[in-house]
């Protein structure tokens, strides 16, 4: 079975950093582009950031770009979120998803992990 | 980077269709057929049930379906079931290699 497990969130300052990661199982990491997927308190969803299977290619939303950083072990199958600079708009749950083999760019995701909360704020 | 526009709520008795759209521009939409739509049930992941507009993954009924005219993608679902009741999301590919969601549509079956 696929699977996507968040970790890495929690409580930081204005200003902090944090660095999330996903592990996964059940597919052939490096065959599939990868994403983060956030979702503030009562708002929907927002998409990060993604990196294509070798991780050398890789795309941020204009509201973290140059504060985040999103990059990828494949021997590990994990994912990673560096996310620095962080504001107190940056507060929500982080979700990995892969991007499917079938949609140009894996623009399309099929599978999504649970989540790993972060909460930015003194 | 705008989010794309969708309706708060939209409702339907069972065995209705309802029709739920997802308003971008010529950046997003207008410019690729790479609409995705997710279901999304509370405390569960979304599941992606529409991609490349129209196209269905395997295992997802026939009654959802998918359509895009211009700037717009509509998502439709016909026959419906108390069980579809859920948070709808749309999201598109777009010119600046990004993807963008809309804010969500929850669908209440009455």
């Amino acid at each position: 079975d696929v699977q996507l497990v968040e970790s890495g969130g929690g409580l930081v300052q204005p200003g902090g950093s944090l660095r999330l990661s996903c592990v996964v199982s059940g597919f052939t990491f490096s065959g599939h582009w990868m994403h983060w997927v956030r979702r503030a308190p009562g708002r929907g969803l927002v998409w990060v950031s993604r990196v294509n299977g070798g991780g050398g290619s890789t795309h941020y939303a204009d509201s973290v770009k140059g504060r985040f950083t999103i990059s990828r072990d494949n021997a590990k199958n994990t994912l990673y979120l560096q996310m620095n600079s962080l504001r107190a708009e940056d507060t929500a749950i982080y979700y990995c998803a892969r991007g499917t083999e079938y949609t140009y760019g894996g623009s399309a995701l099929d599978y999504w992990g649970q989540g790993t909360p972060v909460t930015v704020s003194s | 980077q705008s989010a794309l526009t969708q309706p708060a709520s939209v409702s339907g008795s069972p065995g209705q269709s309802i029709t739920v759209s997802c308003t971008g521009t010529g950046s997003d939409i207008g410019s690729y057929n790479l609409v995705s739509w997710y279901q999304e049930h509370p405390g569960k992941a979304p599941k992606l049930i529409i991609y490349d507009v129209n196209k269905r993954p395997s295992g997802v009924s026939t009654r959802f379906s998918g359509s895009k005219s211009g700037n717009t993608a509509s998502l439709t679902i016909s026959g419906l079931l108390p069980e579809d009741e859920a948070d709808y999301h749309c999201s598109s590919y777009t010119l600046s290699s990004t993807v963008v969601f809309g804010g969500g549509t929850r669908l209440t079956v009455l």
